[in-house]
Order: C-alpha cells, then sequence, then structure tokens
C-alpha cells in the first residue's frame, strides 16, 4: 500500500529537549516536504527536499532542521523545542514536476511544555 | 500578498443539498495546479480533487467539482448531495511552476469548516 509514515502521532515534551519526527515513505518519490497547521492558519512549509542531499527552506523553518539522506526518508529536527513549536505536523511526498497530489502522513501532534 | 484565500471559516448544509466552498487565488505564474483537500477531525488529509492551469474543463470527481474561473482566479469547490461523512474542514492549494519541471511547494488556504446538518 502507497503510504507516507509518521512517528510518533502524539508527543509531549519540554522545552529545550531534543527530539526527531520521523517520516518515511515508500511510493519512490523524489519531493518531501514537512508543514505545521496551527489553527486559522492552515498549513505552512517549514522544509523541503527535491531529492538526496537535497534540501531547502519553506515559508517557516527557524527552529527546525531535517536531512534526506535516503530517499524515503525526511526525518524533522527540533533541536531546541519551545512551546511556539506546539502544532500538528504533517509530512507530504509526491513526484516532481507532475500534477499529481501530495500524499500526507498522518500528522504527528506537537505539544512543547 | 495571500496566495490562497478561503473567505468561509465555517459553513453549514442541509444535508442532501449542495455547497460550494469558495477559494480564490493569487499567482503570476501561467503555469500552476490547484488541489483541494479534506481533512476529517481524525486529522488526516486526504485529496479530493485537481485543476491545472490549463485544462480546458472544469474538473469532477464523483460528488466534487471544482468551477474554476481562471481570469476571477477563483477555484471554488462544489459539492453535491451532501452527505453527514462531509462534515470536515477543506483546504484550497496551489502549487506554482507546474510546467517547469520542479515540485513547488504547496500554498494551502486557511481553511473552511463545513458542518453537515441532518
Amino acid at each position: 500500500e502507497a503510504q507516507v509514515t509518521q512517528n510518533p502521532r502524539y508527543l509531549i515534551t519540554v522545552t529545550g529537549k531534543k527530539l526527531t519526527v520521523t517520516c518515511s515513505q515508500n511510493m519512490n518519490h523524489e519531493y518531501m516536504s514537512w508543514y505545521r497547521q496551527d489553527p486559522g492558519l492552515g498549513l505552512r512549509q517549514i522544509y523541503y527536499s527535491m531529492n538526496v542531499e537535497v534540501t531547502d527552506k519553506g515559508d517557516v523553518p527557524e527552529g527546525y532542521k531535517v536531512s534526506r539522506k535516503e530517499k524515503r526518508n525526511f526525518p524533522l529536527i527540533l533541536e531546541s523545542p519551545s512551546p511556539n513549536q506546539t502544532s500538528l505536523y504533517f509530512c507530504a511526498s509526491s513526484l516532481p514536476g507532475t500534477n499529481t497530489e501530495a500524499f500526507f502522513g498522518q500528522g504527528t501532534r506537537l505539544t512543547v511544555v | 500578498a495571500q496566495k490562497i484565500t478561503q473567505t468561509q471559516p465555517g459553513m453549514f448544509v442541509q444535508e442532501k443539498e449542495a455547497v460550494t466552498l469558495d477559494c480564490t487565488y493569487d499567482t503570476s505564474d501561467p503555469s500552476y495546479g490547484l488541489f483541494w483537500y479534506k481533512q476529517p477531525s481524525s486529522g488526516e488529509m486526504i485529496f479530493l480533487i485537481y485543476q491545472g492551469s490549463y485544462d480546458q474543463q472544469n474538473a469532477t470527481e464523483g460528488r466534487y467539482s471544482l468551477n474554476f474561473q481562471k481570469a476571477r482566479k477563483s477555484a471554488n469547490l462544489v459539492i453535491s448531495a451532501s452527505q453527514l461523512g462531509d462534515s470536515a474542514m477543506y483546504f484550497c492549494a496551489m502549487r506554482e511552476g507546474i510546467s517547469s519541471g520542479s515540485a513547488r511547494q504547496l500554498t494551502f488556504g486557511s481553511g473552511t469548516q463545513l458542518t453537515v446538518l441532518p
């Protein structure tokens, strides 16, 4: 089954404690991205990757890091989480240069206290 | 400036009736794609329908259709014969530069919460 898998689904952590949210896709998609969803703001892109070892900032990259060492994986790293990073996070993948939709993971609800 | 504007934070519709969710967009790129996603209370993002800027006809997918008015830069989603299961948040999104061969980011609107009344 074609899917994007994120882990964990729910996470409560404390300010400053480094964490990683994993994302894996099994569709051989080149393009992957991370979004955060906040009430009234829709989804905003954090980082994206066009292919292995190619990443770039989206609209709200501050406080986040990513890496793309393998095509299927695109982890999101919060080196020192802060309460304003409490949000619902989505990973997505798609084929580049096509008109197909982005496939989304199930979402990760992060709370930073 | 907002690239995607959804002016209806919340909408109500009676079961079995049709409803239109508004979406306007802003781009100077001649090549772009417009997407609608549904997010039920469980949280997942479900792709509904796509419209390309060069498509001559309005897109349709089952009970979903897209009323694409290019000159007005609007891409309204029409849901016919609403069902209780249609109650969800609906997002309009745009990807620019489709023809460039690179997948640009999806830019989302703020969403419309649709409630279907029995």
